[in-house]
């Protein structure tokens, strides 16, 4: 079965400092790997995939599959950052999207 | 180009009914997926259809049921409601269901 785990329900940073936002996953086979972000009042949107290799908004995110990991960072945070951020896997072929639990970032001025 | 659209926003009803929600993919998107969100058990898939046939389905009991037209545009259903039915319904629609999917603003259902 296909699990994403997101560990922190709530984060916390200044302005300006390092953002990491964890997500680890169970699957056996090879996984797609997504950050989606709902900022308030707006809807679930895609931030960035693992298969695209960009860095969108300032953040990136590698997968490293011995890890089963898939973290999202950002060096220097800006408050317009603060959003729910989730962790989604799909399996090749499949339009079916595991979502983590969420990570609410708040960035502080 | 118009986002994915979703009606009613907003539905109450009690235990026992029945419910339609109705989704309105992106133009030219054939693949529509649905989620149920709750605070207790966050994002959880639905199913999935393309060309007005499911493709992928959740673990979901039979009273959660849907369809495709052949606009693309998707209804589901669930019958008998639970009280644990209330959640936040999204659905999401992509071109051929192995691209970005593109949420809606969601259909919140309160079960009374």
């Amino acid at each position: 079965a296909q699990r994403v785990t997101q560990p922190e329900k709530l984060l916390s940073v200044f302005k300006g400092a390092p953002v990491e936002l964890k997500c680890n996953y169970s699957y056996s086979g090879s996984p797609e790997l997504f950050w989606y972000v709902q900022y308030s009042r707006q809807r679930l949107q895609l931030l960035l995939r693992h298969i695209s290799r960009e860095s969108i908004k300032g953040f990136t995110a590698d997968l490293n599959k011995g890890e089963t990991s898939f973290h999202l960072k950002k060096p220097f945070a800006q408050e317009e950052d603060s959003a729910m951020y989730y962790c989604a896997l799909k399996r090749s072929g499949s339009e079916k999207l595991v979502f983590g639990k969420g990570t609410k970032l708040t960035v502080n001025p | 180009k118009a986002g994915v659209t979703q009606t009613p926003r907003y539905l109450i009803k009690t235990r026992g009914q029945q419910v339609t929600l109705s989704c309105s993919p992106i133009s030219g998107h054939r693949s529509v997926s649905w989620y149920q969100q709750t605070p207790g058990q966050g994002l959880q898939f639905l199913f999935e259809y393309f060309s007005e046939t499911q493709r992928n389905k959740g673990n979901f009991p039979g009273r959660f049921s849907g369809r495709q037209f052949s606009n693309s545009r998707s209804e589901m259903n669930v019958s008998t409601l639970e009280l644990g039915d209330s959640a936040l319904y999204l659905c999401a629609s992509s071109l051929d269901g192995h691209n970005e999917q593109f949420f809606g603003p969601g259909t919140r259902l309160t079960v009374l």
